[in-house]
């Protein structure tokens, strides 16, 4: 089973609208939640650091589900700069040591 | 504040060549990071260095990657001999300490012929 599992889409929305991905993980003992960005060809930027509070950032909000082992992130009114892979991250500890585990990433593209 | 440099940007060699890359970290940065990003996937971890120690190499292939971080600086990724399917975009990374955000370079394109 893959440590960060996330719908590779591609979510096409027009400009405007509001649109959520859904990432789970498999490992309880997760540290650390963030969301990534990365442009076609470019390298993944952050975006944010998922808290177990929740935390929102202008038009971007990120939720934690620990209970259900899932993070979310929730974009309003999408700009076309928006269009990009989101990619979901999660620090665990599993066998072999603490490490990044990155999903496959979901792709978005914003419609005029 | 500088970013995380890497070179070379693009490199193309035959099979069974071997390829070097080189990153620098940013200034104080205890933690470096390889990944490989395969297109259409997210990275994979080959190996972490913290300081000038690994951390972990589980996912590195032994029989022809190496990695070193000598000085606990800038580290070097070598690949030898290359197969096709080492054709990726390589990507170095550090974060301040593991765990927290990691920053990227711009990667190294290879391309495997």
């Amino acid at each position: 089973r893959k440590e960060v599992e996330q719908d590779p889409g591609p979510f096409n929305v027009p400009e405007g609208a509001t649109v959520a991905f859904n990432c789970t993980y498999s490992n309880s003992a997760s540290q650390s939640f963030f969301w990534y960005r990365q442009d076609c060809r470019k390298e993944p930027k952050l975006l944010m650091s998922v808290y177990s509070s929740g935390n929102e950032d202008g038009r971007f909000t990120a939720q934690l589900n620990r209970a259900s082992q899932y993070i979310s992130l929730l974009i309003r009114d999408s700009k076309l700069s928006d269009s990009a892979t989101y990619l979901c991250v999660v620090y665990a500890n599993p066998d072999t040591g603490n490490q990044f585990y990155f999903g496959t990433g979901t792709s978005l593209t914003v419609i005029p | 504040e500088a970013g995380v440099a890497q070179s070379p940007r693009y490199k193309i060699i035959e099979k069974r060549q071997s390829v070097a890359f080189w990153c620098n970290p940013i200034s104080g940065h205890a933690t470096l990071y390889w990944y490989q990003q395969i297109l259409g996937q997210g990275p994979k971890l080959l190996i972490q260095f913290q300081n000038n120690g690994v951390v972990d190499d589980s996912q590195l292939p032994k029989d022809r990657f190496s990695a070193e971080r000598l000085k606990g600086v800038d580290s070097t990724l070598k690949i030898q001999p290359a197969k096709l399917e080492d054709s990726a975009v390589y990507l170095c990374a550090s974060s301040f300490q593991g765990g927290q955000p990691q920053h990227f370079g711009d990667g190294t394109r290879l391309s495997i012929l």
